[in-house]
């Protein structure tokens, strides 16, 4: 167990709605990563936060925003939603702002947009 | 560009030693990562080799790493059916404060 809580584990939507992913941090860590990975592109970055302010950008949609808020958990929203965006999202944590700290991965939110 | 290159599949017998390799391309890389993910879990830390060393071993894995042709290798030694899963590697480039992937090389293990 990573420490890392992603909820939900399965979410279905249609295309052109609006979802809210959510991940709580092990314990201790202040950093949020989030990533795309899917079957043709492989593990995406898309964005990290530190003590709730943006860090760094990945390849991030502009339909898609992140936010980690005072208690350190982190939510990522989709919008506007196509088949394209079917993927597996996860979220780690680390302890450190630099990317050179060990990530602890939560076990993801699979989406599927029909 | 940055780059990291893995094999996508690597099949071996129960038993045998695994060895997944890795190339990269910045050598300003400071620390190189493997990660290991099963079938429906996120990524685990592994195991992971600063840029001053060759050798790092911790029980049945060893890397190794070749600076000078940026070459990252995985051995696990004795592999078990437990170890079926997806490897990655991971650079971490000083010069952008970047985490490069691999595209992951997935262990089959023939019994």
């Amino acid at each position: 167990d990573s420490g890392v809580t992603q909820t939900p584990k399965h979410l279905i939507t249609a295309t052109g709605q609006r979802v809210t992913l959510r991940c709580s941090p092990r314990s201790g860590d202040l950093s949020v990563y989030w990533y795309q990975q899917s079957l043709d592109q492989g593990l995406q970055f898309l964005i990290q936060y530190y003590n709730g302010e943006e860090r760094a950008k990945g390849n991030i949609l502009e339909r898609f925003s992140a936010q980690q808020f005072p208690d350190l958990h982190s939510e990522l929203n989709l919008s506007s939603l196509e088949l394209g965006d079917s993927a597996l999202y996860f979220c780690a944590s680390s302890a450190t702002d630099r990317h050179n700290s060990p990530l602890h991965f939560g076990n993801g939110t699979r989406l599927t947009v029909t | 560009g940055e780059d990291v290159e893995q094999s996508l599949f690597l099949s071996v017998r129960e038993g045998d030693s695994s060895v997944i390799n890795c190339t990269y391309t910045d050598s300003s890389s400071t620390y190189l990562y493997w990660y290991k993910q099963e079938p429906g879990a996120g990524l685990q830390l592994l195991t992971y080799i600063f840029s001053n060393m060759d050798m790092k071993q911790d029980q049945r894995l060893t890397v190794l790493l070749n600076k000078k042709d940026k070459h990252l290798s995985l051995r696990i030694a004795d592999t078990q059916t437990g170890d079926s899963a997806i490897y990655f590697c991971a650079e971490f480039m000083d010069s952008n404060y970047q985490l490069i992937w691999g595209a992951g090389t997935k262990l089959i293990i023939k019994p």
